[in-house]
Order: structure tokens, then C-alpha cells, then sequence
């Protein structure tokens, strides 16, 4: 499998500013990556597909230029919060796409808390 | 389009007992399903998929689940839970002819295994 790392772990910050989250898949080349948010005792939700030299997919009712995602090598993805807000305060989540096999290895997750 | 229920929100179950977690899964088209577990603050990490074959797939910690077509359910089962066995459960589904490996996940199911 592929090993996936997130970073950083956790961060606070103060509302309005940005926040850069990065997704590095360590031993494994991955052409897809996705990001997803899971809120307290929820599900994860699917926020965008980041596809490496190509601008991301986001899903209904993800802003785009609020989460920027730029996938700009094989190995690393990275979520920006702009202009971040308390309600943005969530754990968001990375995972790369194996295509053989079908199967998505998941990050340790940013725990993202905006004062 | 496809959707994931899980028909248990908690599942509170003493050490030593088996344990069946339920999912049930809405699809037009062939998928292919997964459980995964997610240890607080952690990422997730595989438990098992079943692609094709047999209807009774194995995976890690002891894990079982059997797909039914018919009744279109993966249900999650362990003969004997432990301790370290609390967490949450999400099933997922993905389309057969999804491109790039989108998950769709069920809201969850917390395992609390009591001494």
C-alpha cells in the first residue's frame, strides 16, 4: 500500500487568515489524490479530486476559491483555507488513489481550528 | 448515483462477543465496497474490500464481511471484539465505472466494546 502523510497534524488559526494543508504520498506516485472534511461524529465528505498538472474537481457546493488545491507533483497536494472562519473548523483529510485495485490510502488528517 | 446507509449510529457490545456491523448500499450500476475504521484522530485505514469473487471477503483484525447482491448489503462482522477493537466503522461504495476511484461513505457506526 502507500504511505501518506499530512502536515501539519493540527493548527489554530485566527479568522481571516489562510491556511496551507499538505498531502505527500512517501512511496507511491500519485496521479489522483482526493481531500475530504469530516466535522465531529460525522461522515467524511468528498470536497474535491486534485489531479496532478490539472486544476482539481470540487464537489457541489465546495468553493473553489476558498479551498485552493494544487496537486503540482506526483507526490505532494495542497489544500489552502483562505480567508479561514470559525466554520471552517474541521478535520480535513487526504488520501491518494491506487488505481489497481481500486483502493484509497488515507492520510492522518489536519484537525484545522479557526478562532 | 450511488448512497451508503449504515443502519447503526452506536453498536455498544461487551468484550469477547461477536459483533455485526450493518451496511446497505443504493447503486443503478456495479460497485465495488469497503470497510474502513478510523481510531480517534487518525486517518482511516482498510479493513477490507470486495471487488469481485467470492461473496465472503476476510480482512485484517479478524474482520469478515459478505456482500449480498440481492439484499444489497455488506454487513461487517467479528466473531469475538476486543478492547482495542473501539472505533469508528464507515462502509463505502464505489462505481464500477467511476473514474478515479470516488468514495462514497456511510455515515458511520461507532463500536464501543466494553470490558
Amino acid at each position: 500500500g502507500a504511505v501518506v502523510s499530512q502536515h501539519p497534524s493540527w493548527v489554530i488559526c485566527k479568522s481571516g487568515t489562510s491556511v496551507k494543508i499538505e498531502c505527500r504520498s512517501l512511496d507511491f506516485q500519485a496521479t489522483t489524490m482526493f481531500w475530504y472534511r469530516q466535522f465531529p461524529k460525522q461522515s467524511l465528505m468528498l470536497m474535491a479530486t486534485s489531479n496532478e498538472g490539472s486544476k482539481a474537481t470540487y464537489e457541489q457546493g465546495v468553493e473553489k476559491d476558498k479551498f485552493l488545491i494544487n496537486h503540482a507533483s506526483l507526490t505532494l497536494s495542497t489544500l489552502t483555507v483562505t480567508s479561514a472562519h470559525p466554520e471552517d473548523s474541521s478535520f480535513y483529510i487526504c488520501s491518494v488513489w491506487l488505481a489497481e485495485g481500486d483502493e484509497q490510502f488515507f492520510g492522518p488528517g489536519t484537525r484545522l481550528t479557526v478562532l | 448515483a450511488q448512497s451508503v446507509t449504515q443502519l447503526d449510529s452506536q453498536v455498544p457490545v461487551f468484550e469477547e462477543a461477536p459483533v455485526e456491523l450493518r451496511c446497505n448500499y443504493s447503486s443503478s450500476v456495479s460497485v465495488y465496497l469497503f470497510w474502513y475504521v478510523q481510531y480517534p484522530n487518525q486517518g482511516l485505514q482498510l479493513l477490507l474490500k470486495y471487488l469481485s469473487g467470492s461473496t465472503l471477503v476476510k480482512g485484517i483484525n479478524g474482520f469478515e464481511a459478505e456482500f449480498n447482491k440481492s439484499q444489497t448489503s455488506f454487513h461487517l462482522r467479528k466473531p469475538s471484539v476486543h478492547i482495542s477493537d473501539t472505533a469508528e466503522y464507515f462502509c463505502a461504495v464505489s462505481s464500477l465505472y467511476n473514474q478515479g476511484g470516488k468514495l462514497i461513505f456511510g455515515q458511520g457506526t461507532e463500536l464501543s466494546v466494553k470490558p
